[in-house]
């Protein structure tokens, strides 16, 4: 399968914990994105990674959410403290550099925190 | 800041039949993508259809079409012959043109369409 992969597809986790998520993208793809889809809602963008650059971070993305990609390959979303307004689908996608600006999304980690 | 609205939260069709979508959204920017994105219950994200603002020629693939109006900023999808794996959630999605920034899309809150045999 060459598609997004995400992992893990499900994590439970108790308020005040911390949790960490992985994304790979498409593997010729540099440009790699954050989004948070809550229960009724669209898609909200959080942040953009250009190769091991980000770019862009959205208001939503608060001091207690980190995101890396070191190598320009997978990245990792990091929240610290949990809270349950953070439970959420964390959704991936990446788009290649010549890009059609297309988004090719991942399965999504879904983020309960009790 | 750009918004999208999907005014409507849920649709049914029957199976072969047609279905309209409406999306209206709200720029000041004058060059812009349109995309409609479907995602299947429990499954991931895929695009249906994209569109330039600048182009005039409304998009279509196979059974799905738009109608693009710009000066009403409209954005409709019509999916023809409606098939049970229609069944899922559609989004509206604006990305602005990117200018060596991200290419962020900006969703409307989604329709739920249900294809029923």
């Amino acid at each position: 399968d060459t598609g997004v992969s995400q992992d893990p597809r499900h994590k439970i986790t108790k308020r005040g914990q911390n949790v960490t998520f992985r994304c790979d993208p498409i593997s010729e793809h540099n440009r790699l994105y954050w989004y948070r889809q809550t229960l009724g809602q669209g898609p909200e963008f959080l942040t953009y990674f250009q190769n091991e650059a980000q770019l862009e971070k959205s208001r939503l993305l608060s001091d207690r959410f980190s995101a890396e990609r070191p190598k320009g390959s997978f990245s990792t979303l990091e929240i610290q403290r949990t809270e349950q307004g953070d439970s959420a689908m964390y959704l991936c996608a990446s788009s290649p550099q010549a890009s059609s600006n297309e988004q090719f999304f991942g399965p999504g980690t879904r983020l309960t925190v009790l | 800041a750009q918004t999208v609205t999907q005014s409507q939260p849920e649709m049914s069709v029957q199976e072969a039949e047609t279905v309209t979508l409406s999306c209206t959204y709200d720029t000041s920017e004058s060059n812009y993508y349109l995309f409609w994105y479907k995602q299947p219950p429990s499954r991931q994200m895929i695009l249906v259809i994209r569109q330039e603002a600048y182009k005039q020629q409304n998009a279509t693939e196979n059974r799905f079409s738009v109608n693009f109006q710009k000066a009403a900023k409209s954005f409709s999808l019509k999916i023809s012959d409606s098939q049970l794996g229609d069944t899922a959630m559609y989004f509206c999605a604006f990305m602005k043109q990117p200018q060596g920034g991200s290419e962020k899309l900006v969703f409307g809150k989604g329709t739920k369409l249900t294809v029923n045999p």
